[in-house]
């Protein structure tokens, strides 16, 4: 059965920083891109991140872009994303997601997600 | 502002059929593929149609997707309390190499 499980949220003051980690099990980890999606309190679904199968390739959301770094370890079958110069509109539950292929296209899907981790940027 | 619009709610009686429009003001809808998320309260969003139309293992064939041009459209048939939730499209953007999500449509089953 394939298992994601983000950790590492908690409540952090604003400017300061969270690794989340996503851990992964059932599938081969290394053969698929991966995703980070989060969601607001009381908002819709946005992408945040996606990350290639070897990690060559990343691609962040504007919102993002500079201050969250996606990575991961494939030989320990583990997806991160690191969040640094946090902002009260970063306040959201953060899923990841295993794409349906190794490379990030939009011929990709995101099955499954995992249950997500509450990150609260507030002082 | 989502890239993508989606109307906020949707409503139907048990049985009845729900449709839901996912519309763009520029091409990215025609120019890739959309795929469509239920997130039901309290559970993990889950893949309902991927590829503009095709059904994963699984999901019952109540649920259905169409695309046209810059627009598509999930249809939800024999509609059961179970499926009140949030569904969401989403689509790659070439312009911006990511993925752009629908603001979400809450469906009540009444």
């Amino acid at each position: 059965e394939v298992q994601l499980l983000e950790s590492g949220g908690g409540v952090v003051q604003p400017g300061g920083s969270l690794r989340l980690s996503c851990a992964v099990s059932g599938f081969n980890f290394f053969n698929y891109a991966m995703t980070w999606v989060r969601q607001a309190p009381g908002k819709g679904l946005e992408w945040v991140a996606s990350i290639s199968d070897s990690g060559d390739d990343t691609y962040y959301a504007d919102a993002v872009k500079g201050r969250f770094t996606i990575s991961r370890d494939n030989s320990k079958n583990t997806l991160y994303l690191r969040t640094t110069s946090l902002r009260a509109e970063d306040t959201a539950i953060y899923y990841c997601a295993k794409d349906s292929w190794n490379v990030v296209r939009g011929v990709n899907w995101f099955d499954p997600w995992g249950q997500g981790t509450l990150v609260t940027v507030s002082s | 502002q989502s890239v993508l619009t989606q109307p906020p709610s949707a409503s139907g009686t048990p049985g009845q059929r729900v449709t839901i429009s996912c519309s763009a003001g520029s091409s990215i809808i025609g120019d890739n593929y959309v795929h469509w998320y239920q997130h039901l309260p309290g559970t993990a969003p889950k893949v309902l149609i991927y590829r503009n139309d095709q059904r994963p293992f699984g999901v019952p064939d109540r649920f259905s997707g169409s695309k046209s041009g810059t627009s598509a459209s999930l249809a939800i048939s024999g509609l059961r309390s179970e499926d009140e939730g949030d569904y969401y499209c989403a689509t790659w953007d070439d312009g911006l190499s990511g993925w752009v999500f629908g603001g979400g449509t809450k469906v009540t089953v009444l």
